[in-house]
């Protein structure tokens, strides 16, 4: 079973609809909750790090919130230059501290 | 500033040779990872070096060895690959490592790797 889920896998959109990305997790309680931005080919980029629930942040089109079991990326009025896979990974309290990784949403934005 | 380089951007080995694969940050991070990632696939944790000492190997084969020499460097050498080694490989750096807060990692634009 994952720990870390994201929904949906694929995301289309036109230009300017606006639309949220889930990410999920299986236990209670985080270190840290981490949104990555990752185009065909290239590193991940560093959206947010989100620590508690009811934390906000927020960059350009995009607002990543954080609940005790869920964290949603908003994006707002998105551009075809939002187009990439959007990858979460979570830190867990026990463990080996590694990041767990969810399988990403590929999120094509249409002109 | 919050890069890390890598090189090269691609390299083409065949299964006999040895080629290095580099990494460099200089943000003052303390932990540094090598991940691997095949395509439509997440990173997959392959070492993480704190301190400049290994701290978790992930299993990963003995013809992949790590090096760091200094805290802002980090080598990957390869040796006898595999054509199912074909990956990109990516570099990323946090300030600390399992200290307790969350660590947000850095990654750079990777190293894309083909074995023939």
């Amino acid at each position: 079973e994952d720990q870390v889920t994201q929904s949906p896998e694929a995301l289309r959109l036109q230009e300017g609809e606006s639309s949220s990305l889930n990410c999920s997790y299986t236990v209670s309680g985080l270190r840290g909750l981490f949104w990555y931005r990752q185009d065909p080919g290239k590193g991940p980029e560093f959206l947010f790090t989100l620590y508690s629930a009811g934390e906000e942040k927020e960059k350009e089109r995009l607002k990543a919130t954080l609940t005790k079991k869920e964290s949603f990326l908003h994006i707002t009025a998105p551009k075809p230059e939002d187009s990439a896979t959007y990858l979460c990974a979570v830190q867990f309290p026990e463990g080996s501290y590694i990041p767990t990784f969810g399988r990403g949403t590929s999120l094509i934005v249409h002109p | 500033d919050t890069e890390v380089t890598q090189t090269p951007k691609h390299l083409v080995m065949g299964m006999t040779n040895k080629k290095s694969l580099k990494c460099e940050q200089h943000m003052g991070h303390r932990a540094m990872y090598w991940y691997k990632q095949k395509a439509k696939k997440p990173p997959e944790l392959m070492f993480v070096y704190s301190y400049e000492k290994l701290s978790i190997n992930e299993s990963v084969p003995s013809r992949f060895s790590p090096e760091c020499p200094n805290s802002s460097l980090l080598n990957l050498h390869l040796h006898a690959l595999q054509p199912e080694d074909s990956a990109l490989y990516l570099c990323a750096s946090s300030l600390n490592f399992g200290t307790g807060g969350a660590d947000t990692q850095y990654f750079g634009p990777g190293t894309r790797l083909t074995v023939l």
